[in-house]
């Protein structure tokens, strides 16, 4: 059964620290992994995406890493801004034929708390 | 445990004619998301409805309208359907504890392929 799983499920730190949050999955075939970033209520917004050949890619202050020996990811947000505070959700594909319903396998989120 | 249940998995229509899509909430979830995400691309938000309302809209289409019942599931009507309605919807359930302490459970989705 393909899972994601993320940790922790919810952080608080001051603003202007860094953090990081983990993603493991048992997803197979592996197809990418990305994160997103969530307000509640609101749609997901990108913020990395990588596959199987990828380690490491940024995007400002995220800086997304990836090991797929291990099958795990983490997310690395530098400087914390008080906008940082939302979820943020790991979601790994997998092949399928003609890419289905079934290619997506979401992690339940990491709640992020900026405080001033 | 009880996941989010999506009906049907997989739904095919033609150009101008109208479908539903189902959502039946993990038990005692309070909010419903709908997403639509086309080929290669990120889930764009539709619509959501907590305790039965109308909480927020997003990118929904006036062809396409939703609402949430008393017993929670939400269903999604869209009517006139155009070839690129074709997508996979998703929807999420969560319970609403506070700000920022809100998990989003997904649905596995359903493929809507318009020819």
């Amino acid at each position: 059964k393909n899972q994601v799983e993320q940790s922790p499920q919810s952080l608080i730190i001051l603003e202007g620290k860094n953090c990081t949050l983990q993603c493991n999955y048992t997803v197979s075939p592996f197809s990418n992994l990305r994160w997103y970033k969530q307000d509640t209520g609101r749609g997901p917004v990108s913020l990395t995406i990588m596959t199987f050949s990828e380690n490491t890619k940024s995007n400002g202050r995220y800086t997304a890493t990836l090991d797929a020996d291990t099958k795990q990811s983490s997310l690395h947000i530098t400087a914390s801004q008080l906008s940082d505070s939302a979820s943020y959700i790991c979601v790994v594909s997998a092949y399928s034929r003609g890419g289905g319903a079934d290619g997506l396998t979401f992690g339940k989120g990491t709640h992020l708390i900026i405080q001033p | 445990a009880a996941g989010v249940i999506q009906s049907p998995r997989h739904l095919i229509k033609e150009k101008r004619e109208t479908a539903t899509l189902k959502c039946y909430p993990i038990p005692r979830h309070d909010t419903v998301y709908w997403y639509q995400q086309g080929p290669g691309q990120d889930p764009q938000f539709l619509i959501s409805f907590y305790e039965k309302m109308q909480s927020d809209k997003g990118s929904i289409p006036d062809r396409f309208s939703a609402q949430q019942f008393s017993d929670y599931h939400s269903e999604l009507n869209m009517s006139s359907l155009e070839l690129g309605d074709s997508a996979l919807y998703f929807c999420a359930s969560s319970f609403q504890l506070a700000v920022y302490q809100e998990t989003q459970y997904f649905g596995p989705g359903t493929r809507l392929l318009v020819l």
